[in-house]
């Protein structure tokens, strides 16, 4: 397995354009999150899923961002609408729910950067 | 609501040398997970090291060990005989005992290793 696989891994767009970012993760892994990572910050908790179910948004996660996970294998987060505060750098993580309790199972994907000009 | 503070956005240390990261959290829950994730420039965030909080005993892997004092909520990183690879971004993270499993971080240290 290769890990967690996100892509592109840069993407520049204008602002009001529709962006989408893609995530692939290790394919065993029932759970998959998405955080957002600002210039100076630790990552912020999006949203994530357990197979194909969305089952937490954070208040971060405006109207104009979507996510899915259609086959509960790879996830899409959409951005509608692009705004200059959307630049950033967003991660994708993939666990096994339950875990082993050996380890927190968190892989992290190398993330998405994000520039709105 | 959680929250994870770092209170030293860079840090630097001799090659060799040993370096404490600090981080504090405030909870009310009683059963969580800490962690220290290592994010080196432009490459991905990896686990360091990560605690039990019903475990008095503190973690340790390799040359990373914590102080884990559960009752000041304080959970700090010792990194002993340090190396040029260690040069990163170092971020604590909490994470609830169950349910979504979600990480909260702390804003981040960067250290700097010299040689």
């Amino acid at each position: 397995d290769t890990g967690v696989s996100q892509d592109p891994r840069h993407k520049i767009t204008k602002r009001g354009q529709n962006v989408t970012f893609r995530c692939d993760p290790i394919s065993e892994h029932n759970r998959l999150y998405w955080y957002r990572q600002t210039l100076g910050q630790g990552p912020e908790f999006l949203t994530y899923f357990q197979n194909e179910a969305q089952l937490e948004k954070s208040r971060l996660l405006s109207d104009r961002f979507s996510a899915e996970r259609p086959k509960g294998s790879f996830s899409t987060l959409e951005i509608q609408r692009t705004e200059q505060g959307d630049s950033a750098m967003y991660l994708c993580a993939s666990s096994n729910f339950p875990g082993t309790g050996d380890s927190n199972g968190y892989t992290f994907g190398s993330g998405t950067r994000l520039t709105v000009v | 609501a959680q929250t994870v503070t770092q209170s030293q956005p860079e840090m630097s240390v001799q090659e060799a040398e040993t370096v404490t990261l600090s981080c504090t959290y405030d909870t009310s829950e009683n059963n969580y997970y800490l962690f220290w994730y290592k994010q080196p420039p432009s490459r991905q965030m990896i686990l360091v090291i990560r605690q039990e909080a019903y475990k008095q005993q503190n973690a340790t892997e390799n040359r990373f060990s914590v102080n884990f004092q559960k009752a000041a909520k304080s959970f700090s990183l010792k990194i002993s005989d340090s190396q040029l690879g260690d040069t990163a971004m170092y971020f604590c993270a909490f994470m609830k005992h169950y349910g979504s499993e979600k990480l909260v971080f702390g804003k981040g240290t960067k250290l700097t290793v010299n040689p």
